[in-house]
């Protein structure tokens, strides 16, 4: 079975704190993503890596960056958090390859709160 | 850029059948899909459509229409563990590393 985990299932943090969320995936899959989820406004995409070393903004790239120098680790940071970064971050992961099905696998999510 | 479709909620009885419906506008489409969420739970994989038709998986039935940027997510023989948020999800040709769009969410409430 896949399994992604994150660092953290909860995380309070207080304005203009740095803030990093890790995510560890253990089947050698090539794509990791992150994602925050809003009420009403779903999943949308912060950042995303397609091999080590390598990243490229998502939808909503602004206030975040992201470090992918090994293949199972994938980490969120939040150079400067601000209120409206509160949210639920969840990260993903797929194998290579948009010509089968290679669904994407979801890690439990990280709540954070800013103060 | 994409645009998906879905409705925000809805209620069903036990024993019933629901249907969620998914419209998207895409260029290059690759594929549909459609996860599961328990609240404070990840999305879990239910099905995947890339060429028109029905995918039936048990219960659940997924169906595309590439011609009309339609899909739906059929829930047979509700049960109350089905009350969740169901998620459609875009993957575009163009887009790099396997990248999906996904759409606000129907949160289904299953009433006994």
């Amino acid at each position: 079975d896949v399994k992604v985990t994150q660092s953290s299932r909860y995380l309070v943090k207080r304005t203009g704190e740095k803030v990093f969320l890790e995510c560890v995936q253990d089947m050698d899959h090539e794509n990791m993503f992150w994602y925050r989820q809003d009420p009403g406004l779903g999943l949308r995409l912060i950042y995303f890596s397609y091999d080590v070393k390598m990243k490229e903004k998502g939808d909503i790239p602004e206030g975040y960056s992201v470090s992918r120098e090994k293949k199972e680790r994938f980490s969120l940071i939040l150079e400067s958090a601000s209120t409206n970064q509160t949210s639920m971050y969840l990260c993903a992961s797929s194998p290579r390859g948009a010509d089968a099905y290679n669904e994407q696998f979801f890690g439990p999510g990280t709540r954070l709160t800013v103060l | 850029g994409q645009n998906i479709d879905q409705p925000t909620e809805m209620t069903a009885t036990e024993g019933a059948i629901v249907q969620i419906n998914c419209t998207y506008q895409t260029s290059g489409f690759n594929g549909l899909f459609w996860y599961q969420q328990h609240a404070g739970e990840a999305p879990t994989f239910l099905s995947y459509n890339v060429l028109d038709g029905l995918e039936e998986k048990g219960r659940f039935s997924s169906f595309l229409s590439r011609s009309k940027g339609y899909s739906y997510l059929l829930l047979k023989e509700l049960q109350m563990k089905d009350s969740a948020s169901y998620l459609c999800a875009v993957r575009s040709r163009r887009a790099a590393g396997n990248k999906l769009t996904f759409g606000g969410g129907t949160r289904v409430l299953v009433k006994p």
